[in-house]
């Protein structure tokens, strides 16, 4: 059974980081391209970072262009997202989700539960 | 970047009857390389991830039940549930897939029972 169990999200002030992680299981992790989508209080769904099943390839929103990066470690079957000089807007649900098919960039066909990021002082 | 639309933006339909949900492109999502379009359904019901309905815009995904059907072409889609069933009620979104990010999702359109 498919399983990401995504965690890290936090109370964190203005400017500040924070690092989320999703780990994944049930599935051959290092073969699939994994996202990062978010959804602000109330609001709609907002894809943020996806990345290739080798980690060689990422991609960004301009929303947090050079201020996130995703990353992989495929031995641990573990996506991060680290998040710096957070601001208000970034206050959202963070859901990691897994690519259907082995060709990156496919629709997410699982999803975590989602981690809440509160940027506030 | 592609502007993904949606409409309306909610919808009330009585049980059993049909719903019927319109997402536009501001660009092609139809490939001419593998004459596929590049186009994604989810449901999201309150407190929970998304849900995949449907890809490649017309294609199940498994266990989804078969009144949700998708369609169109290019710049115009459009997502079905031919009889609307209480469990149905959620937010309905579209998403743009592959070729050059950002994979963008549409605002959504919510579905309840009038």
């Amino acid at each position: 059974e498919v399983q990401l169990l995504d965690s890290g999200g936090a109370l964190v002030q203005p400017g500040g980081s924070l690092r989320l992680s999703c780990v994944a299981s049930g599935f051959t992790f290092s073969s699939y391209g994994m996202n990062w989508v978010r959804q602000a209080p109330g609001k709609g769904l907002e894809w943020v970072s996806g990345i290739s099943g080798g980690g060689d390839n990422t991609r960004y929103a301009d929303s947090v262009k050079g201020r996130f990066t995703i990353s992989r470690d495929n031995s641990k079957n573990t996506l991060y997202l680290q998040m710096n000089s957070l601001r208000a807007e970034d206050t959202a649900v963070y859901y990691c989700a897994k690519d259907l098919f082995t060709m990156w960039g496919s629709p997410a066909d699982y999803w975590g539960q989602g981690t809440l990021v509160t940027v506030s002082s | 970047d592609i502007v993904m639309t949606q409409s309306p933006d909610s919808l009330a339909v009585s049980l059993g009857e049909r719903a019927t949900i319109n997402c536009k492109s501001s660009q092609s999502l139809l490939y001419s390389s593998n004459n596929k379009n590049y186009l994604a359904w989810y449901q999201q019901k309150p407190g929970q991830p998304p849900k995949l309905l449907i890809y490649w815009a017309s294609t199940r995904e498994s266990g989804v039940p078969d009144r949700f059907s998708g369609s169109g072409s290019g710049t115009d889609f459009t997502l079905t549930i031919s009889s609307l069933q209480a469990e149905d009620v959620a937010v309905y979104y579209c998403q743009r897939y592959y070729g050059f990010p950002p994979f963008t999702f549409g605002p959504g359109t919510k579905v309840d029972i009038k």
